[in-house]
């Protein structure tokens, strides 16, 4: 079994729809992450957790919200999707030495 | 100005052939350092963490320059199955704590 899940894989929604994209992890690390992937752009930090009571913004957090609602688990929400959001969405986690483990991604379109 | 910029390629090299990538920083306060691998479409995953005295792995070779502000990766005798888009990430700091930022990596090709 994967050690970092996402849930769903792909979704299409509608704009101003609310989405919620879940992660689940089984490596017992206390770091969670939530990036987006856009063509040329890489990898952008949109919230980040250390640890259960520890939620923090990253680089593009405007529009998402995030949820610690155990360890193992790390949700991101869009409260009212808009197409500009369409990319491929990675949650990861990471151990104290910093190395990050990444779900396999969930690619998310905004009609 | 991006805080961790790389050379976005593409990179057509031969098999066999020996690639180089760097990567440069804007903080000279980072910390931790390491080379992801990126398939098409897959989630990045770690290809080795990069120490202050350079470190190998096989056919891959990290090297930190912390007075230049740059890591680089060597890849040896390129296979086929190396290609693919390699992510330099380099830990900052951001209200305190370190986190991982991402260069828009750097796509190499491998043709036979």
């Amino acid at each position: 079994d994967a050690d970092v899940t996402q849930t769903p894989r792909n979704r299409i929604t509608k704009t101003g729809k609310r989405i919620m994209l879940e992660c689940s992890q089984t490596k017992g690390h206390d770091r969670m992450y939530w990036y987006r992937q856009d063509p040329g752009l890489g990898l952008r930090l949109i919230y980040y957790s250390f640890d259960v009571k520890d939620i923090n913004k990253g680089e593009i957090s405007d529009g998402y919200s995030v949820s610690r609602q155990a360890q193992a688990k790390f949700s991101l929400s869009l409260e009212s999707a808009i197409p500009n959001q369409t990319a491929l969405y990675f949650c990861a986690t990471s151990d104290d030495r910093r190395e990050q483990y990444f779900g396999p991604g969930t690619r998310l379109t905004v009609t | 100005r991006k805080e961790v910029e790389q050379d976005p390629g593409p990179f057509n090299v031969p098999e066999g052939a020996t690639v180089a990538f760097n990567c440069t920083y804007s903080n000279s306060a980072s910390q931790s350092f390491f080379w992801y691998r990126q398939d098409c479409r897959k989630e990045p995953k770690l290809l080795m963490s990069v120490y202050s005295s350079g470190n190998e792995d096989g056919r891959f070779t990290a090297q930190l320059n912390r007075a230049s502000q740059y890591i680089s990766l060597l890849i040896r005798d390129s296979k086929l199955s190396d290609s693919a888009t390699y992510l330099c990430v380099v830990t900052q700091t951001h209200g305190g704590s370190y986190i991982p930022t991402f260069g828009r990596g750097t796509s190499l090709i491998v043709h036979p």
